[in-house]
């Protein structure tokens, strides 16, 4: 089935560990987003990349990086993690600007 | 600062009632209004959108209604099914600035059988 593959789906981590979160979609869209979800606030985009090669900072960058070196995979990256970047990481892609966006299942990350 | 507010946080309703959940934008540039749908240990999914050229849009028993004006918009969900229990957010997005969206706080629906 077509879609979007998040791992680990689940990572308990210890403060100033570093961590890459992956993301693969197999549907060949050119735009991809990375979101963070908290209760009560809902869900934050932290970087996004409307096309390989590129990317932008969203509304909470802090802290993350992203890459895009090709079409299909774009992973996150905390080089330190802190507490507070306990979170469920979702990972959404589009195929272009007007076309709605597909999410993953996310990744429940906890920072000890 | 959140840009798109939602209410309420929880709502609980009887099977075939109507669930309400508001929404409330600030930006004018804002012109793609979707609603997600998202089950516990899921992603959201896309269950309907609109644009602010029309003031409402029907698809089944979801029904948003939309009010540039006020800068408000709302999504109907009549007949409430058990199978509807989850949690609903409103978004936002610039459609020329790449559809990045920006998401109300959710609203946690629970349709009792």
């Amino acid at each position: 089935t077509a879609g979007i593959t998040q791992a680990p789906t689940s990572q308990i981590l210890a403060a100033g560990r570093s961590m890459t979160l992956r993301c693969t979609q197999d549907m060949r869209h050119n735009a991809m987003y990375w979101y963070r979800q908290d209760l009560g606030l809902g869900l934050r985009l932290i970087h996004y990349s409307n096309t390989a090669g590129t990317t932008g900072k969203g509304e909470v960058p802090d802290g993350y990086s992203v890459s895009r070196a090709n079409t299909d995979d774009f992973p996150l990256t905390l080089a330190s993690a802190v507490p507070s970047q306990t979170s469920v990481y979702f990972c959404a892609s589009s195929g272009s600007s007007n076309q709605p966006q597909h999410f993953g299942d996310g990744t429940r990350l906890s920072i000890l | 600062q959140q840009q798109v507010k939602q209410s309420p946080q929880s709502l609980i309703v009887q099977k075939g009632g109507i669930s309400i959940i508001n929404c409330a934008y600030e930006n004018t540039a804002f012109d793609y209004f979707p609603w997600y749908q998202q089950f516990p240990g899921k992603g959201p999914a896309l269950l309907i959108a609109i644009r602010p050229d029309v003031s409402e849009k029907k698809e089944g028993r979801f029904t948003i209604s939309f009010n540039k004006s006020a800068k408000q918009f709302s999504l109907h969900i009549m007949d409430s099914q058990p199978g509807d229990s989850a949690t609903y957010f409103c978004a936002a997005s610039i459609e020329t600035s790449g559809s990045r969206l920006t998401f109300g706080e959710g609203t946690q629906l629970t349709v009792n059988p």
